[in-house]
């Protein structure tokens, strides 16, 4: 079965350092999301990405947030300068078409002491 | 505003109980409605959907969920959990805006199923 994949797994990082969270979406698919997860709490959509740009971005996704899709594969996000409040599970997800089945990739923790 | 909502956060049964896990929606026109299953350690998978048609949908693993649009509801149903049940389930739908979707989901109920 197709899957996305993300890497890594696990981020531990200093604050106000930059990471870079990647993701391979399914082959096929065209349209890119990044979801986090803040523990306890509920998933919260971040960013959509189509046609290599964003279509659609929450109030979380602020400027130290971007996504690229570097080539024709990875899709990435990065966050410039990591706050505390920035430590969540970071999954990403990919569609064919809009409203349909969203399929997702294992997570990011990303810890930022 | 759009919204889906889980009533239970928190779950605990033995094996064999019956499960029910509430999700409501609180949205009107076309409505598409997902239950998701996160695994310890694993990524969300889809458990099942419903887009139209028959209001009663069955999934994966002998999970099943009823639409009902009077209510705004759509709970997951399983006649007997096993132990391998133990996840968090996330009730989901997606939000149309401007030809595009994002999903937004409920809180999350955690399932702790013990033998």
């Amino acid at each position: 079965e197709p899957e996305v994949t993300q890497t890594p797994s696990h981020q531990v990082t200093q604050m106000g350092q930059e990471v870079i969270l990647r993701c391979v979406p399914i082959s096929n698919h065209l349209y890119f999301y990044w979801y986090r997860q803040i523990l306890g709490q509920k998933v919260e959509f971040l960013v959509s990405f189509y046609n290599n740009e964003i279509s659609e971005k929450s109030e979380i996704f602020d400027d130290q947030f971007s996504v690229e899709r570097p080539d024709g594969s990875n899709f990435t996000l990065k966050i410039r300068s990591t706050k505390l409040e920035d430590s969540a599970m970071y999954f990403c997800a990919s569609t064919s078409v809009p409203g349909a089945e969203a399929f997702f990739g294992q997570g990011t923790r990303l810890t930022v002491v | 505003a759009q919204s889906v909502s889980q009533h239970n956060h928190h779950v605990i049964l033995s094996e064999a109980a019956s499960l029910e896990l509430g999700c409501n929606y609180s949205y009107g026109g076309t409505v598409n409605l997902f239950w998701y299953v996160q695994y310890p350690g694993q990524h969300l998978q889809l458990l099942l959907k419903y887009f139209s048609g028959d209001p009663l949908v069955k999934g994966i693993k002998g999970f099943e969920a009823e639409f009902i649009k009077s209510k705004f509801s759509f709970n997951l149903r399983k006649p007997s959990v096993q132990w391998s049940d133990t996840a968090e389930y996330f009730c989901a739908a997606p939000m149309f805006s401007g030809g595009y979707n994002k999903l937004i989901f409920g809180a999350g109920t955690r399932l702790a199923v013990h033998p």
